[in-house]
């Protein structure tokens, strides 16, 4: 069974803050999506990542996809308020088409 | 830009009832796929739709789910019998389908409660 672990399930930080949110999985994807999650609200894509070492950035977000394509890192650079949400990984196998998701991990910026 | 569409996006119900979402996907889109959520807990896989039958489904998605493309535009999911368990959010998905890059856009999702 294919597993995505999430960490940390739950931040807290002040505004201007750096962070980074971790996705790990001792299983291989053919590619890495990371969605934001308001409450009560379907899941927003971000960003897809497909390439081993990929690294792609999003204004002050940047996702990197592991080497070995079983984890994924989103960081995010000088945090702001507007940045609060809930941030899901979620990977898609080379056998199928349904994704695997994580936990989410439920960030939150405080002014 | 191009969104999935989810309707209604409550619905009450009463256990033993049958429920039908609606889900509208991108027009271009080739897969399907429906998700659950249970308030708190993981997004989960039920079931993907492509060519006009079931290509793949979860152990959640047994006899009492079921799902059909009645037109060119709509997508369903049905669930006869509903049970208090069925409460979650449910989102529907779309995506072209274009390996490796396996990228499906969500709807808003449906919040079923099941007294």
């Amino acid at each position: 069974t294919q597993l995505l672990e999430q960490s940390p399930q739950f931040l807290s930080i002040q505004e201007g803050e750096n962070l980074t949110v971790y996705c790990n999985s001792s299983s291989v994807f053919s590619s890495l999506q990371w969605y934001r999650q308001e409450p009560g609200e379907g899941p927003v894509l971000l960003v897809t990542v497909v390439t081993g070492g990929e690294v792609k950035k999003l204004k002050r977000l940047t996702f990197q996809f592991g080497d070995a394509r079983k984890d994924s890192s989103l960081h995010i650079t000088a945090a702001q308020p507007g940045d609060t949400g809930l941030y899901l990984c979620a990977g898609a196998s080379y056998s199928n088409y349904q994704l695997i998701w994580g936990a989410g991990t439920k960030l939150i910026i405080k002014p | 830009e191009p969104e999935v569409t989810q309707t209604p996006s409550h619905q009450v119900t009463q256990m033993g009832q049958e429920v039908i979402l609606r889900c509208v996907p991108i027009s271009n889109h080739l897969y399907f796929y429906w998700y659950r959520q249970i308030l708190g807990q993981k997004v989960e896989f039920l079931v993907s739709f492509y060519n006009n039958e079931i290509s793949e489904k979860s152990e959640i998605f047994d006899d009492q789910f079921s799902v059909e493309r009645p037109d060119g535009s709509n997508f369903t999911l049905k669930i006869r019998s509903t049970k208090l368990e069925d409460s979650a959010m449910y989102f529907c998905a779309s995506s072209d389908g274009q390996r490796p890059q396996e990228t499906q856009y969500f709807g808003p999702g449906t919040r079923l409660l099941v007294l």
